[in-house]
């Protein structure tokens, strides 16, 4: 079982709706980072979170320790949001590790 | 503001060759760290270096060797290459082993034919 779980796997969407994109982990983390990847490799990080809520711009992501879960919010959604969005969290412990889920493609259509 | 540079971007090259990939961290930053992500896969960490030493390992094959420069800089030597070793491979940065702040280079697409 991968350390790090997202769902769904893709995710096609119309201009204008509300996304939920969900992340499990099963390890102790020491902080979660929202990741967006263009087509062509370019990672951008959205986010990263320890407790809580944060928000930019459109996007919303919050953490949940206790049950060991994250979503990441997208309202408004718009075609120039299609991209992979990966979930990776920072391990605990003293060899600090980026652990990465396999991302969830989403495709928004005009 | 100054991201994370890589270069090249895009690398083509045959089975048993080698090749050298330079990440170029944002200025004051000490702690490099690199990554392969395989077609449809999941990033995974290779290697990290900090004030030129290395300060972590992952799943980095014998056949590949790196290291951090006075400038900071990082290049990853591969060697023997295999078409298995296709791959996209990005850098990050951070400041003194701050491996909770990463910033992300664009990547270098490897292709082994």
């Amino acid at each position: 079982k991968n350390e790090v779980e997202q769902s769904p796997q893709n995710l096609t969407a119309q201009e204008g709706e509300f996304i939920t994109i969900n992340c499990s982990y099963s390890v102790g983390i020491s902080a979660l980072h929202w990741l967006q990847q263009h087509p062509g490799g370019g990672i951008v990080s959205l986010f990263m979170l320890s407790s809580g809520k944060k928000k930019h711009g459109r996007l919303i992501a919050t953490i949940n320790i206790q049950e060991k879960h994250s979503s990441l919010h997208i309202t408004a959604s718009h075609p120039r949001d299609s991209a992979v969005y990966i979930c990776a969290v920072l391990t605990q412990g003293g060899s600090e590790k980026l652990v990465f889920g396999k991302g969830m493609k989403l495709t928004v259509n005009p | 503001a100054a991201g994370v540079i890589q270069s090249p971007r895009h690398l083509i090259k045959e089975k048993r060759e080698t090749a050298t990939l330079k990440c170029y961290p944002i200025p004051r930053h000490d702690t490099v760290y690199w990554y392969q992500q395989g077609p449809g896969q999941d990033p995974q960490f290779l290697i990290s270096f900090y004030e030129k030493m290395q300060s972590d390992k992952g799943s980095i094959p014998d056949r590949f060797s790196a290291q951090q420069f006075s400038d900071y800089h990082s290049e990853l030597n591969m060697s023997s290459l295999e078409l298995g070793d296709s791959a996209l491979y990005f850098c990050a940065s951070s400041i003194r082993q701050r491996t909770d702040t990463q910033y992300f280079g664009p990547g270098t697409r490897l292709t082994v034919l």
